[in-house]
């Protein structure tokens, strides 16, 4: 059984530059969602897609921040011109919508470093 | 908006005692589900536990239980004969009727051998 797993695990850029974060979920989960995690606090909610449709993005941080699941399967997540606040852990979790549980299972997290 | 609050930041247990983490949530919503997740050190989120709201009985899976109190708002954990591998960071959290997770700022968890 193959669970979340997200590329790269660990990522250090430099202020303004652009970074993108792969998130694979597992198989024939038709949800996916995205987190940040900053240290000592519990994950903060992003976005998420159902299938390829992004259902929920008012939680985005701001503009620079987007995500795409293009053909309902992996997603991506990408940062513009990073700011040394997006230092954080981000965090990608998948479910399958059949009946009212929905739970979410999590992927190991991208920890970014902007300097 | 929901809230949900973990007043424990830091909870230490000795090991095959028992152990219960607190969690309170602020809602308006009538049907809702709660969980707990477990995050080892540099590991990742586990799902430990779920609760239906509109369930009356305690969500329970083997050393875990959860004691919830709807009205109260209340959603403890207790973790009966504590292992040395249930040192974590437990993070309580609430699924909104939008499907996004409200997570705690989370309870870290020692278990002494």
């Amino acid at each position: 059984d193959t669970g979340v797993s997200q590329n790269p695990r660990h990522k250090i850029t430099k202020r303004g530059q652009n970074v993108t974060f792969r998130c694979d979920p597992i198989s024939e989960h038709n949800r996916l969602y995205w987190y940040r995690q900053t240290l000592g606090q519990g994950p903060e909610f992003l976005t998420y897609f159902q299938n390829e449709a992004q259902l929920e993005k008012s939680r985005l941080l701001s503009d620079r921040f987007s995500a795409e699941r293009p053909k309902g399967s992996f997603s991506t997540l990408e940062i513009q011109r990073t700011e040394q606040g997006d230092s954080a852990m981000y965090l990608c979790a998948s479910s399958l919508l059949a009946g009212p549980t929905d739970t979410q299972y999590f992927g190991p997290g991208t920890r970014l470093t902007v300097l | 908006a929901q809230t949900v609050t973990q007043s424990q930041p830091e909870m230490s247990v000795q090991e095959a005692e028992t152990v219960t983490l607190s969690c309170t949530y602020d809602t308006s919503e009538s049907d809702y589900y709660l969980f707990w997740y477990k995050q080892p050190p540099s590991r990742q989120m586990i799902l430990v536990i779920r609760q239906e709201a509109y369930k009356q009985q305690n969500a329970t899976e083997n050393r875990f239980s959860v004691n919830f109190q709807k009205a109260a708002k209340s959603f403890s954990l207790k973790i009966s004969d504590s292992q040395l591998g249930d040192a974590a960071m437990y993070f309580c959290a609430y699924r909104t009727r939008l499907n996004d997770m409200r997570f705690g700022a989370g309870t870290r968890l020692t278990v002494k051998p």
